[in-house]
């Protein structure tokens, strides 16, 4: 399916360490998408990268895709007890038009 | 702007009621989703709009659900009967579409409508 999986499902780490979640799909993607969702909340877009980039930055945010492997990361530096909440990638295939979400990673930052 | 809106933002029924959730998608957007999320199944895509038009209902549980948009600014989805296994937190999001084979651009959600069918 053309669905992302994260992994870990779930991981806590301390303020000031940095963050890193995988997430592998299975078909042929034109973009991929991450998101977080903070408890009760809906999704907020965090960062969008294209199937012909393997890397994007923005703020503490880094994200890579390898279109070989099917697989991306972000990773979130220096960690802030705000960052605690879900992480979702999503994937867009090409010539469609709608996303599917992984199950997500719940992030756990401690003060 | 004032994101995308839904409501009821909490909708507690009993089963057999008939259950309309509603959203105002951003101004401008031209597409428009509805999710279910629960524990057990995640951020499932229920259906999306393109221009006011249903483009892909394949993630629709069952004929009790059903959406429509009648209008750019307004979207509705409705269950008719409810049933317990329906409680889940519905999210709408909407989009603009950029157009020619670039695919999908960035979502924007709503708070979501938790609903709990006793």
């Amino acid at each position: 399916s053309q669905q992302g999986e994260e992994d870990p499902q779930a991981l806590s780490i301390q303020e000031g360490e940095n963050a890193t979640m995988n997430c592998s799909y299975k078909t042929s993607i034109n973009n991929l998408q991450w998101y977080r969702q903070n408890s009760g909340r809906g999704l907020v877009h965090l960062i969008l990268i294209r199937s012909n980039e393997r890397e994007k930055h923005s703020g503490r945010l880094r994200v890579t895709l390898d279109t070989s492997k099917k697989s991306s990361s972000l990773l979130i530096t220096a960690s802030r007890a705000a960052d605690t909440a879900s992480y979702f990638c999503a994937t867009a295939k090409y010539n469609n038009n709608d996303m599917r979400f992984g199950a997500g990673t719940r992030l756990t930052v401690k003060p | 702007d004032a994101g995308v809106i839904q409501s009821p933002r909490h909708e507690v029924t009993e089963m057999g009621q008939e259950v309309t959730l509603r959203c105002k998608p951003i101004s401008g957007h031209n597409s428009l989703f509805w999710y279910r999320q629960t524990m057990m199944r995640g951020l499932e895509l229920l259906i999306y709009f393109n221009n006011n038009v249903p483009i892909d209902d394949s993630g629709m549980p069952e004929d009790r659900f059903s959406a429509k948009m009648p209008n750019a600014s307004f979207s509705t989805l409705k269950i008719q009967p409810s049933e317990p296994r329906d409680s889940a937190v519905y999210f709408c999001a909407s989009t603009f579409r950029s157009g020619g084979a670039g695919g999908t651009d960035t979502q924007y959600f709503g708070p979501g409508t938790r609903l709990t069918v006793l």
